[in-house]
């Protein structure tokens, strides 16, 4: 399985909006609706963001969502804030019901 | 609220085999899926397997050859095995939980570095 292909770096001023892409195959996030996004900061693990390609989880603000066409899925923070500069990785479910994430991208705040 | 915590060594030989633990607390490990994922230094996350706390498994193609996982369901762990290790499998290892409706890890560790050298 190959990784998810998102852009390394994406940056933006605050209280602008960003879009950060994530392209699969039709054996990963083009067919099934289990795209998930996940930011990190430096040190720290992890935290799920969106699920099942824009749910968010309980306590995650509004400003992010998410969306999916084909074979790319996204994620959009508006309104962007300092406290929103970090790492941000796609993953989704494939049809060998394995895990695969993208490479990562890093979002500046300008 | 639930946690998971990674424990073992942090310092692992060539050819050897890492062993990691990941305790939870807070709740049960029954009707969960139990992952673990790590990260090299300064890249990416790579999902490594996961496991139902009942026993069926999944594993990455690229590590199942090398990759073991239980679940200690009456101490609330489960356990990674990865057998052969080289430098290249030296990162940050990180255990989640994944709902089971969900495809998605919404609870992880704090991770722990494991480090691969003589």
């Amino acid at each position: 399985q190959s990784a998810l292909t998102q852009p390394a770096s994406v940056s933006g001023s605050p209280g602008q909006s960003i879009t950060i892409s994530c392209t699969g195959t039709s054996s990963d996030v083009g067919g099934y609706n289990y795209v998930s996004w996940y930011q990190q900061h430096p040190g720290k693990a992890p935290k799920l963001m969106i699920y099942d390609v824009s749910n968010r989880p309980s306590g995650v603000t509004h400003r992010f969502s998410g969306s999916k066409s084909g074979n790319t899925a996204s994620l959009a923070v508006s309104g962007l804030q300092a406290e929103d500069e970090a790492d941000y990785y796609c993953s989704s479910y494939t049809s060998s019901s394995a895990v695969v994430f993208g490479g990562g991208t890093r979002l500046t705040v300008l | 609220q639930v946690q998971l915590q990674e424990s073992g060594p942090g310092l692992v030989k060539p050819s050897e085999t890492l062993s990691l633990t990941c305790t939870v607390s807070g709740g049960s490990i029954s009707s969960y899926y139990w992952s673990w994922i790590r990260q090299p230094p300064g890249k990416g996350l790579e999902w490594i397997a996961y496991m139902y706390y009942s026993g069926s498994t999944n594993y990455n193609p690229s590590l199942k050859s090398r990759v073991t996982i239980s679940v200690d369901t009456p101490k609330n762990q489960f356990s990674l095995k990865l057998s052969s290790v080289t430098a290249a499998d030296t990162a940050v290892y990180y255990c989640a939980r994944r709902p089971v409706p969900l495809r998605a890890f919404d609870i992880w560790g704090q991770g722990t570095m494991v480090t691969v050298s003589s």
